[in-house]
């Protein structure tokens, strides 16, 4: 069965101090991992797709990373509006149905 | 491109109450999901169409929720009669299935069954 943990649950920051979500995974056959963000009271929004283990991904302060059993999200000096739950979710082979995590609430206070 | 639209944004019920929700994928999108959101659950699969077809309903909880795409532009997802453990955010959100790509979210919609 796909299983997707991510940790920790929540985590508070302050603006400035870099830290890392984890997704670990196990999936027949990885197809794509991907990250979203989520804001209270809104859907989760697309932040990157990963296909392969080593593959990197950047957005402003965000940095994605993939091995074969898990991603990191790294925030580099966060600021208050990354404040946000992040959810991550991976893509078996032959499906096209994603198995989503519980998600990381992170708060970054100023 | 307006995004996946759903309507309406927040229902407030009673129990034994029909709900009927909404949900208009982007144009082009030929694969449409339906999500139930709590605290104690996260985010669960409801239901999967592809081309209008249901593919994968195994997530719907019981017979009182049903699902259909009659065109695709347009889904509803029904629960008859509610219940207050019903109450929680539904997603709607469609993607191609041209490879494994990313999905795009509706904003949800707030049930509440009292």
């Amino acid at each position: 069965e796909d299983q997707v943990t991510q940790s920790p649950e929540a985590l508070r920051l302050q603006e400035g101090e870099s830290s890392s979500l984890n997704c670990s995974y196990t999936v027949s056959g990885l197809r794509g991992l991907f990250w979203y963000r989520q804001d209270p009271g809104k859907g989760p929004e697309f932040l990157f797709t990963l296909y392969s283990a080593g593959e990197e991904k950047e957005k402003e302060r965000l940095k994605a990373t993939l091995t074969k059993k898990e991603s990191f999200l790294h925030i580099t000096a966060p600021k208050p509006e990354d404040s946000a739950t992040y959810l991550c979710a991976v893509q078996p082979g032959g499906s096209y149905i994603p198995t989503f995590g519980r998600g990381t609430s992170l708060i970054v206070h100023p | 491109d307006a995004g996946v639209i759903q309507s309406p944004r927040h229902e407030v019920t009673e129990m034994g109450q029909e709900v009927t929700l909404r949900c208009k994928p982007i144009s082009g999108h030929n694969s449409l999901f339906w999500y139930r959101q709590t605290m104690m659950r996260g985010l669960e699969l409801l239901i999967y169409f592809n081309n209008n077809v249901p593919i994968d309903d195994s997530g719907m909880p019981e017979d009182r929720f049903s699902a259909k795409m009659p065109n695709a532009s347009f889904s509803t997802l029904k629960i008859q009669p509610s219940e207050p453990r019903d109450s929680a955010v539904y997603f709607c959100a469609s993607k191609t299935d041209r490879g494994y790509n990313e999905q795009f979210f509706g904003p949800g919609t707030r049930l509440t069954v009292l």
